[in-house]
């Protein structure tokens, strides 16, 4: 069965602490995306990771990915409330295709 | 340019009942797929789209089909709706299949009572 694991769910933050987000998948994809998603909206693109090495940086965020280990993670650089949000990794299936295997979400919540 | 709309924004239905919810892709895009959310979780693949042709389906019972017409827009009907078909309802669209830029939609809401 296919598997896209984030850790952790929930992650409460103080203002300017840094924190990693991991996504642990199972599938043979070398590509992997990193969604945002504010709460009732749509699926905002952070991060689209290609290859094996690659590093993405948008601001406070950084996005790596390490195909041969099946991880990704998603740092935060100190934090800002503007960062509060539901973050979701996914991957491609094993189908052919587009579709995503998404995880189940890392409600990252900061305060001051 | 418009990125992919979709509607009704929400849409509140009674158990039995049937549905249809509508995408419209980016100019261009000529695949769509379909992604069911419930509260709480990440979002479970429905369909995959992509000439007209259905090119992928996810673990969805037959109730869920969809269709996708010449001008790339896409349907997604439900039929015999139960309390759990409740969700956000994600499309989706790319290039062709297999690409890897996949742009969302605004989500339908539905709400089964």
């Amino acid at each position: 069965e296919l598997k896209v694991e984030q850790n952790p769910l929930f992650l409460s933050m103080q203002e300017g602490k840094n924190y990693t987000i991991y996504c642990n998948y199972s599938t043979t994809s070398d590509r992997l995306y990193w969604y945002r998603q504010d709460p009732g909206k749509s699926l905002e693109s952070l991060f689209v990771l290609l290859s094996n090495g690659a590093v993405k940086q948008e601001g406070r965020l950084m996005a790596s990915l390490d195909t041969k280990a099946r991880l990704s993670t998603l740092h935060i650089t100190a934090a800002v409330h503007d960062l509060s949000a539901t973050y979701f990794c996914a991957v491609d299936s094993d189908q052919a295709g587009t579709a995503l295997i998404f995880g189940k979400g890392t409600t990252l919540s900061v305060s001051s | 340019d418009a990125g992919v709309t979709q509607s009704p924004t929400h849409l509140i239905k009674t158990r039995g009942q049937q549905v249809t919810l509508r995408c419209s892709p980016i100019s261009g895009h000529k695949s769509v797929s379909w992604y069911q959310q419930v509260l709480g979780q990440g979002p479970q693949f429905i369909f995959q789209y992509y000439e007209k042709e259905e090119r992928g389906r996810g673990n969805f019972p037959d109730r869920f089909s969809a269709r996708q017409f010449p001008n790339y827009s896409s349907e997604l009907n439900v039929n015999a709706l139960l309390l759990g078909d409740s969700a956000l309802y994600l499309c989706a669209s790319s290039l062709f299949s297999g690409y890897y830029g996949q742009y969302f939609g605004p989500g339908t809401r539905l709400t089964v009572t």
